[in-house]
């Protein structure tokens, strides 16, 4: 079955404890992203990825890291989190662009609260 | 640079009575735009997509959603809404040849039996 992965599906934790969000897609999509809702603010991009080794920064970066090494994976990095992190995450994967973008496939989210 | 904006937080009809969803978008390049929907405590679904092609789009349903470049609208229709369409729904941007996507805030459709 085609999906996207994300593993915590919940997560509590404190301020300044390092946490990794893992990301994995089995479609063999060279596009990856990450995005956070919150209420009323739709969701925001943190990071891109265009295949292994290319990511760039979305609208939201900052205090997050993320790395593409494999191509199925993705992980998100928060190295120090902090309480305005506290949000639902979502992975998303896609073909990525032909004469138009094709649609994101997103995880079922990850649920983050730090105190 | 680009930049979504859903015209209503809010949305109520009754059940039968059509559904319109407003989506303006500005884009420095031809745009590829989204409509996904998403049902409380679910992920996100596509509804349907316009990329280049029809400008008149048909999605999962019985939605469809008109792109209109002169007025830089991409507006979500159904004819008759369903119980089940009570949902969040979100309409996205994507430039071809970049990597960002924007969402717009959202639009919550409320349906009354």
């Amino acid at each position: 079955e085609a999906q996207v992965t994300q593993n915590p599906r919940y997560l509590i934790t404190v301020t300044g404890k390092k946490l990794t969000v893992t990301c994995s897609q089995n479609m063999n999509h060279e596009y990856m992203s990450w995005y956070r809702q919150d209420p009323g603010l739709g969701l925001r991009q943190i990071y891109y990825s265009m295949n292994v080794e290319v990511t760039d920064k979305g609208d939201v970066p900052e205090g997050y890291k993320v790395s593409r090494k494999e191509k199925r994976n993705f992980p998100l990095i928060l190295e120090s989190p902090s309480p305005n992190q506290t949000s639902l995450y979502f992975c998303a994967s896609s073909q990525g662009a032909g004469q138009g973008w094709y649609e994101q496939y997103f995880g079922p989210g990850t649920r983050l609260t730090v105190t | 640079a680009q930049s979504v904006t859903q015209l209503d937080s809010h949305v109520s009809v009754s059940e039968g009575t059509p559904v319109l969803l407003r989506c303006n978008y500005s884009s420095s390049y031809s745009p590829s735009l989204f409509w996904y929907v998403q049902h409380p405590n679910k992920g996100l679904q596509l509804l349907l997509k316009y990329t280049s092609a029809a400008t008149l789009v048909k999605g999962i349903n019985g939605f469809e959603a008109e792109f209109k470049k002169s007025e830089t609208s991409f507006h979500l229709t159904k004819p008759s809404a369903h119980m089940s369409d009570a949902a969040e729904y979100f309409c996205v941007v994507s430039n071809t040849n970049a990597g960002k996507s924007t969402f717009g805030d959202g639009t919550t459709l409320t349906v009354k039996p």
